[in-house]
């Protein structure tokens, strides 16, 4: 089966630590994305990654840091120094930039407390 | 920041009636798109269409773009109860990435 898994679903953590998000794609899609979501606020971009080895920051990037080692592979690490970090997580694959649609994963929740 | 904006924030129909959902954008695009989230769950496509193109159809599904007016619709006839769920739009402006609104909550009751 084809498509983008992201793991854990759920994820607690105390405040102060530092949490990795995993995206893991098999659609061979150059192009990888996060976005976070918090209620009535629609998607808002992360990070985003076109090819391996390069990435660039969204709109709302600090805070979070990002590696892309694999070309199927787009983990996200959220800092301590993510204010406000209880959010759902989505990331999405695509081919390129944003003239194609892009494949979404079943998200992660994330609690801090 | 969000170039597309859904309106209304949220619907209420019922089974059989028509939905129609709104998106305005600010700035010329390359192309929209509409997505459905169902609650706790990632984002599934629907519909790509193109600044040249007016009207595109997928099923029960028909999207209109209006590049004069920056707006677009999402009419979903002959809803059911399943159609219950958040629609977004989301834009392409030919820079980097696509920009999402805040969605439209589609509630289908029986």
């Amino acid at each position: 089966d084809g498509g983008i898994t992201q793991s854990p679903k759920y994820l607690f953590r105390k405040e102060g630590q530092n949490v990795t998000l995993s995206c893991e794609q098999n659609l061979n899609h150059d192009a990888m994305y996060w976005y976070r979501q918090d209620p009535g606020q629609g998607l808002r971009l992360i990070y985003y990654s076109q090819i391996v080895n390069d990435f660039q920051k969204g709109d709302i990037a600090e805070g979070y840091s990002v590696s892309r080692e694999k070309k199927e592979s787009f983990p996200l690490t959220v800092t301590s120094a993510q204010k406000n970090p209880t959010a759902f997580y989505l990331c999405a694959s695509n081919t390129g930039t944003g003239v194609y649609e892009q494949y979404f994963g079943p998200g992660t929740r994330l609690t801090v407390t | 920041s969000q170039q597309g904006e859904e309106d209304p924030q949220a619907l209420s129909i019922q089974e059989g009636e028509n939905a129609t959902m709104n998106c305005s954008y600010k700035t010329s695009i390359n192309n929209l798109q509409w997505y459905r989230q169902n609650s706790g769950r990632g984002l599934v496509h629907l519909i790509l269409i193109r600044s040249n193109e007016r009207e595109k159809h997928s099923g029960r599904l028909r999207v209109t773009l209006d590049t004069s007016k920056k707006s677009s619709s999402l009419l979903i006839t002959a809803s059911r109860a399943a159609d219950t769920a958040s629609y977004f739009c989301a834009t392409y402006s030919g820079y980097s990435t696509l920009t999402f609104g805040k969605g439209t909550m589609l509630l289908v009751s029986p």
